[in-house]
């Protein structure tokens, strides 16, 4: 059965400083894995996805993700953390058709 | 511009009634999703559409129906009665390109559904 854990319900970085938000999954099969970023009262936007090419993910905004399968991990970092990227980040795995496991989501605060 | 759209951005229900939530996507994707969001609990699969005419219940859908009449429409009606437990939530909708049934969604603005 599939399932996703996502670490830490919240984390608070300063400006400038890297950002690690740690996903930690459970599959069957070679899953899919996602990671969408939410802003207050608003919808999902994609940032990156895994789909068993390359490990290391690069997505928008600065934001890459490396897929450890031995770890059966796929955190999602950035370098140095902008103001604007304060918000409410989910992890989403899927090994089945139409079968989307959501993480509990992860709430960013940057600190200027 | 392609995209999901959610209508309204805000709805107040009073006990006793249903009440239509509106997803529309010009995206040309054959699958469509709606979920549920409460704090805390990340997202929860409602009902969800591979083609015109088909539906299938998601994890939570008690108390909600659809309909799939256009490939572009896939709205929510959220019923009132018993089965019903509290819908007051924020909901999503979403769709999914490729054949693939685990390639990616894209998602709506949501709406929020407040019951008083």
């Amino acid at each position: 059965a599939q399932s996703v854990t996502q670490l830490d319900s919240h984390v608070s970085v300063s400006e400038g400083t890297p950002v690690l938000l740690r996903c930690n999954y459970s599959s069957s099969y070679s899953p899919s894995l996602f990671w969408y970023v939410q802003h207050p009262n608003k919808g999902l936007q994609l940032l990156l996805k895994y789909t068993s090419a390359a490990t290391l993910v690069k997505g928008i905004n600065g934001f890459e993700a490396e897929f450890k399968k031995s770890e059966t991990s796929f955190h999602l970092t950035k370098p140095s953390a902008h103001m604007s990227d304060a918000a409410e980040y989910f992890c989403v795995v899927s090994d089945l058709p139409n079968k989307y496991i959501f993480g509990t989501g992860t709430r960013l605060k940057v600190l200027a | 511009d392609g995209g999901i759209t959610q209508s309204p951005k805000y709805l107040f229900r009073k006990e006793g009634q249903n009440v239509t939530l509106s997803c529309e996507q010009n995206l040309n994707h054959d699958a469509m999703y709606w979920y549920r969001q409460d704090p805390g609990q990340g997202l929860r699969l409602i009902y969800y559409s591979q083609i015109v005419n088909d539906f299938q219940k998601g994890d939570i859908a008690e108390g909600y129906s659809v309909s799939r009449e256009k490939k572009e429409s896939f709205p929510l009606t959220v019923t009132s009665g018993p089965a019903q437990k509290n819908p007051t939530a924020f909901y999503l909708c979403a769709s999914r390109s490729g054949a693939g049934g685990t390639d990616t969604q894209y998602f709506g603005p949501g709406t929020r559904l407040t019951v008083l």
